[in-house]
């Protein structure tokens, strides 16, 4: 169990750049979940994952922001055209199938937009 | 729909004393309990979880919480904090029969005074 791994660690970009986020989930989950935080704020969900499906996918993720696993390991999560208001952590997780099985957190990828 | 409050954004406590944080919750189904601790600039690491069964769940570092269900609540206590213990702690819910998704608090950060 290597844990979680999220590339990269900080990002700076201009307003109206975009941006790609990489996440290496636990290798024996088949659920990846991306979550956003924000200062003094707890995770927001964003979008899940079951092995190369999006199943499920939160008001919060706009149009501007896209999210793949395409082989149903590794996800990447872009954000086209940022905005001041994107800056935040981006987490993800992994879990295996089942309401009860925890959530494996990586460390994050900090955004910052000026 | 399900939700998480948790009481008390900041909860200040002596080192060897009792450690109390709070969390209510709200589920239309039999709940999943989490708490998660989050130390700065890294992701979240699980504490302890309530699934089903005994009500008064172990956890790491000392941690416990007890799942009530008649006052919908999931308290995390310790009884003696450690300076180490200083940290961003969360509480979330997911339901059986849910996907696995996590809803969070809003996170409440422990100081221990030396």
């Amino acid at each position: 169990d290597t844990g979680v791994s999220q590339n990269p660690r900080h990002k700076i970009t201009k307003r109206g750049q975009n941006v790609t986020f990489r996440c290496d989930p636990i290798s024996e989950h088949n659920r990846l979940y991306w979550y956003r935080q924000t200062l003094g704020q707890g995770p927001e969900f964003l979008t899940y994952f079951q092995n190369e499906a999006q199943l499920e996918k939160s008001r919060l993720l706009s149009d501007r922001f896209s999210a793949e696993r395409p082989k149903g390991s590794f996800s990447t999560l872009e954000i086209q055209r940022t905005e001041q208001g994107d800056s935040a952590m981006y987490l993800c997780a992994s879990s295996q199938i089942g309401g009860a099985s925890p959530l494996h957190f990586g460390n994050g990828t900090r955004l910052t937009v000026t | 729909a399900q939700s998480v409050t948790q009481l008390g954004s900041h909860v200040s406590v002596s080192e060897g004393a009792l450690v109390l944080l709070r969390c209510n919750y709200s589920s239309s189904v039999p709940p999943y309990l989490f708490w998660y601790v989050q130390y700065p600039n890294q992701g979240l690491q699980l504490l302890l979880k309530y699934t089903t069964g005994a009500t008064l769940v172990k956890g790491i570092n000392g941690f416990e919480a007890e799942f009530k269900k008649s006052e919908t609540s999931f308290h995390l206590t310790k009884p003696s904090a450690h300076m180490s213990d200083a940290a961003e702690y969360f509480c979330a819910v997911s339901g059986q029969g849910s996907q696995g998704n996590l809803i969070f608090g809003k996170g409440t950060k422990l100081s221990v005074k030396p």
